[in-house]
């Protein structure tokens, strides 16, 4: 079946700094990908998607590339603010746009 | 003008007993899903209804059950909760069932059973 696999939190950085948060995923077929972020007391929304392989999706700044031959969807920013500082999911999309969703990642970005 | 809306938003109540979840969507989306998130922010689809047809159900037990009298509401009843049953439920709808179609959030449900 479909899986996604990202990296574990909590990430802590300072403001300004870069970041990467890695997704992996197992898919049969041709699944869309997606980041979604949750803030604190809120339901998710979507961040950004790319549906076919080399598309790059992006969204205030961040940004993920779809990746077929390492199978991969990784997020990065370049410069995080405080106001990042969500958890992050990622996800595929596989038959009846079922998702998927990684365990997610706590992002928390300090002063 | 809230997108996807669910109440109530918080849920606390007694084992045993029998409760529901409304969700209602005025995105004019064809599509709507149920979504279970646990205390370690695990998510995982739980139904998915398209026009008001079922069309995903995953190992959930029958104790849940959706209801959608029309395609712009998906409600979930709970009989007999369980303290397993604690945790966020999601509400989302998206426009269609392709799997290029985002999907939208509602606030959630935060279930507690004492």
């Amino acid at each position: 079946g479909n899986s996604v696999t990202q990296m574990e939190g909590p990430v802590t950085l300072s403001e300004e700094a870069f970041l990467t948060i890695n997704c992996t995923y197992t898919a049969t077929g041709y699944p869309s990908l997606f980041w979604y972020v949750q803030y604190p007391g809120e339901g998710l929304q979507l961040l950004l998607k790319a549906t076919k392989a080399d598309d790059k999706g992006s969204n205030k700044g961040f940004e993920a590339t779809y990746r077929k031959e390492t199978t991969s969807f990784h997020l990065e920013k370049g410069s995080v603010q405080v106001s990042d500082s969500a958890v992050y999911f990622c996800a595929l999309a596989g038959t009846a746009s079922k998702l998927t969703f990684g365990t997610g990642t706590r992002l928390q970005v300090t002063l | 003008d809230t997108a996807v809306s669910q109440t109530p938003k918080y849920l606390v109540t007694q084992m045993g007993n029998d409760k529901s979840i409304k969700c209602e969507q005025n995105l004019g989306h064809d599509t709507m899903y149920w979504y279970k998130q646990d205390s370690k922010k695990f998510l995982k689809i739980m139904f998915s209804y398209n026009n008001k047809e079922l069309i995903i159900n995953e190992t959930v037990p029958n104790r849940f059950s959706p209801k959608s009298p029309d395609k712009a509401h998906l409600n979930l009843h709970i009989n007999s909760l369980e303290l397993g049953d604690s945790a966020v439920y999601f509400c989302a709808s998206s426009p269609g069932s392709g799997n290029n179609q985002p999907q939208h959030f509602g606030d959630g449900t935060r279930l507690s059973i004492l």
